[in-house]
């Protein structure tokens, strides 16, 4: 069964650090670009980064570029997103989404997980 | 950036009635635009991409067209687990752009 499982959400005080995981499962983690999505406490989504299946290429958003960083293992079957320089604003949950086969297509976002909450406060 | 919009915002509708909601983007985006469900405190769930291709186990209700910067998602008879919040998402250039949503509740 294809799965994905954030963890390592939590509270982080404005300016702080924090990298969430999203463990994959149930298909070949390695042939997927993969995305991260947000969505703050009764807003919107909000598309946060992706990663190339190889980990070629990284795309941010600009509201988060130079701040996250998006990584993965193809061994361990985990994406990861590392947040620096934390500010309210970026309080949210964050959910990863699986994305196309290898190279852009517009057969994605089919698979999300159960996201992890951020909160970013004093 | 590609700007996504959705129209309406919100609506009220009754059991059985047809509804359709737009999304236009800024520019063009071929038809790389998925549709999402989403309702409170739950994970949002893709019913159409590609524009128009339906995600396997939605029902069939569920209708989406469009191409380039013109889309449209229709749910010919509504029922009562349909009332949600609805997202198009554009991905054909990044960064990719989510529309505000549509909330669409009972009347």
């Amino acid at each position: 069964q294809l799965q994905l499982v954030e963890s390592g959400g939590g509270v982080v005080q404005p300016g702080g650090s924090l990298r969430v995981s999203c463990a994959a499962s149930g298909f070949t983690f390695s042939s997927y670009g993969m995305h991260w999505v947000r969505q703050a406490p009764g807003k919107g989504l909000d598309w946060v980064a992706f990663i190339r299946y190889d980990g070629s290429n990284t795309y941010y958003a600009g509201s988060v570029k130079g701040r996250f960083t998006v990584s993965r293992d193809n061994f361990e079957n985990t994406l990861y997103l590392q947040m620096n320089s934390l500010r309210a604003e970026d309080t949210a949950v964050y959910y990863c989404a699986k994305g196309s086969w290898f190279g852009e297509s517009t057969d994605a976002f089919d698979i999300w997980g159960q996201g992890t909450m951020v909160t970013v406060s004093s | 950036d590609i700007q996504m919009t959705q129209s309406p915002s919100a609506m009220s509708a009754s059991v059985g009635d047809r509804v359709t909601i737009t999304c236009r983007a800024s520019q063009g985006i071929s038809n790389y635009l998925a549709w999402f469900q989403q309702k409170p405190g739950k994970v949002p769930k893709r019913l159409i991409y590609a524009s128009s291709s339906l995600q396997s186990g939605v029902p069939s209700r569920f209708s989406g067209s469009g191409s380039g910067t013109e889309f449209t998602l229709t749910i010919s008879s509504l029922q009562p687990e349909d009332f949600a919040t609805y997202y198009c998402l554009q991905h054909h250039s990044y960064p990719h752009t989510f529309g505000p949503g549509t909330k669409l509740e009972i009347k």
